[in-house]
C-alpha cells in the first residue's frame, strides 16, 4: 500500500505566485521521518528538506517553507514568489525506523510548471 | 568534484548486450543505494550497501547485478534485460548503513533505453 500520498500530479503557475504541494503520509511509528526531494529536467533528486516526527515546529528557508501536522498526518510545502528555476518535480518521502535499511519510500510526485 | 557522480548519463542497449552502470561518490558516506525510476511509478528502491555489503535485495531480477568493491564505489550490471528496464537508475548514498534517519543524496542518474 502506497504510504506516501501526493494527491496534485501536476500544478502550473505563473512566475511570482505562491504555489503549495500537499503530502499526506501514513504510518503506525511513532519515530520517523519525512523528506521533500527536487527533481529537476536534469533528472538528480535534490535534498531539500528533513524533519523528525517529534519537531512539528514549521520551517522557513528562503522562499520555501514547511508545515508539519502531525494530527492530521501532512508535510506540505510551500514555495514562495515562485520562478521558473522551480520548475521541477517534487518528492515527498517517508522513512519509518522499524524499517533498519534506511528505506526511503516516495510519493509519486508532483510536477511544478513555472510560466514567466 | 560533486557529491554523487554516475556513468554514463544515457545508455541505448539491445536485449543481449551487457553493459555496466557506475556511480561514485565523493562524500565518505559508508552506504550506497540504488534506485529505479520509471514512467508513472514512484521510485523503486532495489539494491543497498553498507560498507560494501550487500543489505537489501529488494526482489530485483537476477539480470541486474549490482558490485559494490570499495565504500565509494557502486556499480549495477546488466545483461539479457527486457524493453520494460528501460528507466532512469539512480544511485545514492548516505552516511551510515541502518539509518533511516540518514539523508540520502542522489546521482544525477543514468537513463537507460533497452531496444
Amino acid at each position: 500500500a502506497q504510504k506516501v500520498t501526493q494527491a496534485q500530479t501536476e500544478i502550473s503557475v505563473v512566475e511570482k505566485e505562491d504555489v503549495t504541494l500537499d503530502c499526506v503520509y501514513e504510518t503506525r511509528d511513532t519515530t520517523y521521518y519525512l523528506f521533500w526531494y527536487k527533481q529537476p529536467p536534469s533528472g538528480e533528486l535534490v535534498f531539500l528538506i528533513r524533519r523528525n516526527s517529534f519537531d512539528e515546529q514549521n520551517e522557513i528557508s528562503g522562499r520555501y517553507s514547511w508545515n508539519f501536522q502531525k494530527s492530521t498526518s501532512s508535510f506540505n510545502f510551500t514555495i514562495t514568489a515562485s520562478q521558473v528555476v522551480d520548475s521541477a518535480v517534487y518528492f515527498c518521502a517517508l522513512s519509518e525506523t522499524t524499517d533498519s535499511w534506511g528505506k526511503l519510500q516516495f510519493g509519486a510526485g508532483t510536477q511544478v510548471v513555472v510560466t514567466p | 568534484e560533486t557529491g554523487v557522480t554516475q556513468t554514463p548519463r544515457h545508455l541505448v542497449m539491445g536485449m543481449t548486450n551487457k553493459k555496466s552502470l557506475k556511480c561514485e561518490q565523493h562524500l565518505g558516506h559508508n552506504a550506497m543505494y540504488w534506485y529505479k525510476q520509471s514512467a508513472k511509478k514512484p521510485l523503486e528502491l532495489m539494491f543497498v550497501y553498507s560498507l560494501e555489503e550487500r543489505v537489501e535485495n529488494n526482489s530485483v531480477p537476477s539480470r541486474f547485478s549490482p558490485e559494490c568493491p570499495n565504500s565509494s564505489h557502486l556499480f549495477l550490471h546488466l545483461h539479457t534485460l527486457q524493453p520494460e528496464d528501460s528507466a532512469l537508475y539512480l544511485c545514492a548514498s548516505s552516511q551510515d548503513y541502518g539509518g533511516s534517519t540518514d539523508t540520502q543524496y542522489f546521482g544525477p542518474g543514468t537513463r537507460l533505453t533497452v531496444l
